[in-house]
C-alpha cells in the first residue's frame, strides 16, 4: 500500500507565482514527514523536516494530521526552484523512509 | 569526508548476469539504505541495514541480497539480472538514533538488456 501519495507528476508554474506540491499520507502513528528534493546532475537532498517548522529557501510545509498532508508551498516560485520533489515519510525503528512517486516542478521564466 | 561514494555509476548487463553495486559511507553511520528509483514510481526502499551484521528486506527486496559486513560498506548484489531490475540505484545512509537528513549517493545507472 502506498504510504505517500503525490497526485502531480508534473506541475509548471510561472516565475514569481505561488506554488504547492501536494503530498498526502497513510499512517496511524504519529507521522515524521520530509521534503526531499533532486536538483539537475545533483544527489537528492533533504529540504525540510517538518519537527523543525522552518523556511528552506522559501518553502514551508505544514503538517496537517486531519487531512493527513504535508503540503509544500512557496510565495513566489523562482527559476532554480526547477527539480524533482519527493515526500517522505518515516516510521519504524529502522527509520525506514518511504518517499513518494515525486513531482517534477518547472518554473516558466 | 566523501559521504556517500556508489561504484560503479553506470553499467550494463546482460540477463542472467550478476553483479554487485558497492556503497561506502565514511560518517560512521550505522543505518543504511538501498533504493531503486523508477520514472514515475519514486523511490523505492529494496534493502536497509541499522548495523553491521544486521539486514532487513524493504518494499521491493526479490532479485537482490545484501551484506553488511563493516559499518562503513553495504554492498547490493544482483542475481540473475533481469530487464525490471533496470533502474537506477541509491544508496543513502543515516546516524542511528536520528530521524533526521537521509545522505545519499550519486547514484547507479544499471541497464539490463
Amino acid at each position: 500500500a502506498q504510504r505517500v501519495t503525490q497526485p502531480e507528476k508534473l506541475l509548471s508554474v510561472f516565475k514569481g507565482a505561488p506554488v504547492e506540491l501536494k503530498c498526502n499520507y497513510s499512517y496511524s502513528g504519529s507521522p515524521e514527514l520530509f521534503w526531499y528534493v533532486q536538483y539537475s546532475r545533483q544527489r537528492l537532498q533533504l529540504l525540510l523536516r517538518h519537527i523543525s517548522r522552518e523556511s528552506i529557501k522559501g518553502f514551508t510545509a505544514d503538517l496537517n494530521k486531519g487531512e493527513t498532508s504535508f503540503h509544500l508551498k512557496k510565495p513566489f516560485a523562482q527559476e532554480e526552484d526547477s527539480a524533482m520533489y519527493y515526500c517522505a515519510l518515516v516510521i519504524g525503528s529502522g527509520n525506514q523512509f518511504y518517499f513518494g512517486t515525486g513531482t517534477s516542478l518547472t518554473v516558466i521564466p | 569526508n566523501a559521504g556517500v561514494t556508489q561504484t560503479p555509476k553506470f553499467r550494463i548487463l546482460k540477463i542472467g548476469q550478476s553483479m554487485t553495486l558497492q556503497c561506502a559511507q565514511d560518517m560512521n553511520h550505522n543505518y543504511m539504505y538501498w533504493y531503486r528509483q523508477d520514472p514515475g514510481m519514486g523511490l523505492k526502499l529494496i534493502y536497509y541495514s541499522v548495523g553491521a551484521g544486521i539486514t532487513d528486506k524493504g518494499e521491493v527486496p526479490n532479485g537482490y541480497n545484501v551484506s553488511r559486513s563493516t559499518t562503513e560498506d553495504f554492498p547490493l548484489r544482483l542475481e540473475l539480472a533481469a530487464p525490471s531490475q533496470t533502474s537506477v540505484y541509491f544508496c543513502a545512509s543515516i546516524p542511528s538514533g536520528e530521524t533526521g537528513e537521509l545522505f545519499f549517493g550519486e547514484g547507479s545507472r544499471l541497464t539490463v538488456l
